[in-house]
């Protein structure tokens, strides 16, 4: 069946850097435009970027343009997320998912 | 961007009851393609979203089709025809026409009284 986990997150200091995974399975991974969306209790569901099937075209939100940076590897059905010059209001659940699929999400914490 | 904006943020109903949620959004949700790119959302306490609807009124694979999308536009409106105890939880709708940002509403919390 489909399925995305992510992983990577944790507690981390403003100003330092953090790289989030989405492993894929169940399904042709190298097809499919990936999102990354994260979510806090104050914000909501908050669109955070894309991924092309092939890598070629990424968007970002402008929240965090310039700072994160989206790629994958279709050879290992991984998605990735590179934060960096993280912030305290990155804090999050973050989620990979097509907005059909969704994992269980990985939590970042970004705290002095 | 496109803002989205539900109501009522807070929705208590009666099991077996039905329940509506209302989405707006600041402009028409119309892409060139003709087609309207809104979705919604279940999040059920302590699980990721899942999606119900897709391009305002088709349902997902496995929704129970006590779940119904309409409208068009600018205004649309998410409908639980009897509510069951295991729709208790949070829904968010969501706009794909005018991106980036793909941009979602405050969300909606259903309980039952």
């Amino acid at each position: 069946q489909v399925q995305v986990v992510e992983s990577g997150g944790g507690v981390v200091q403003p100003g330092t850097s953090l790289k989030l995974s989405c492993a894929a399975s169940g399904f042709t991974f190298s097809k499919y435009n990936i999102h990354w969306v994260r979510q806090t209790p104050d914000k909501g569901l908050e669109w955070v970027a894309l991924i092309y099937y092939d890598g070629n075209e990424k968007h970002y939100a402008d929240s965090v343009k310039g700072r994160f940076t989206v790629s994958r590897d279709n050879s290992k059905n991984t998605l990735y997320l590179q934060m960096s010059s993280l912030r305290v209001d990155d804090t999050a659940m973050y989620y990979c998912t097509d907005f059909d699929f969704w994992g269980q999400g990985t939590l970042v914490t970004v705290s002095s | 961007d496109v803002v989205m904006t539900q109501s009522p943020l807070s929705l208590p109903v009666t099991l077996g009851q039905p329940a509506s949620i209302s989405c707006r959004s600041s402009q028409s949700l119309v892409n060139r393609d003709g087609n309207t790119y809104l979705d919604w959302f279940q999040q059920r306490p302590g699980q990721s979203p899942r999606r119900l609807i897709y391009q305002v009124s088709n349902r997902d694979s496995g929704v129970p089709d006590r779940f119904s999308g309409s409208g068009s536009g600018t205004d649309f409106t998410l409908k639980i025809s009897r509510v069951e105890a295991e729709d208790v939880g949070v829904y968010y709708c969501m706009q794909g026409t005018h991106w980036p940002p793909w941009t979602f509403g405050q969300g909606t919390k259903v309980e039952i009284k």
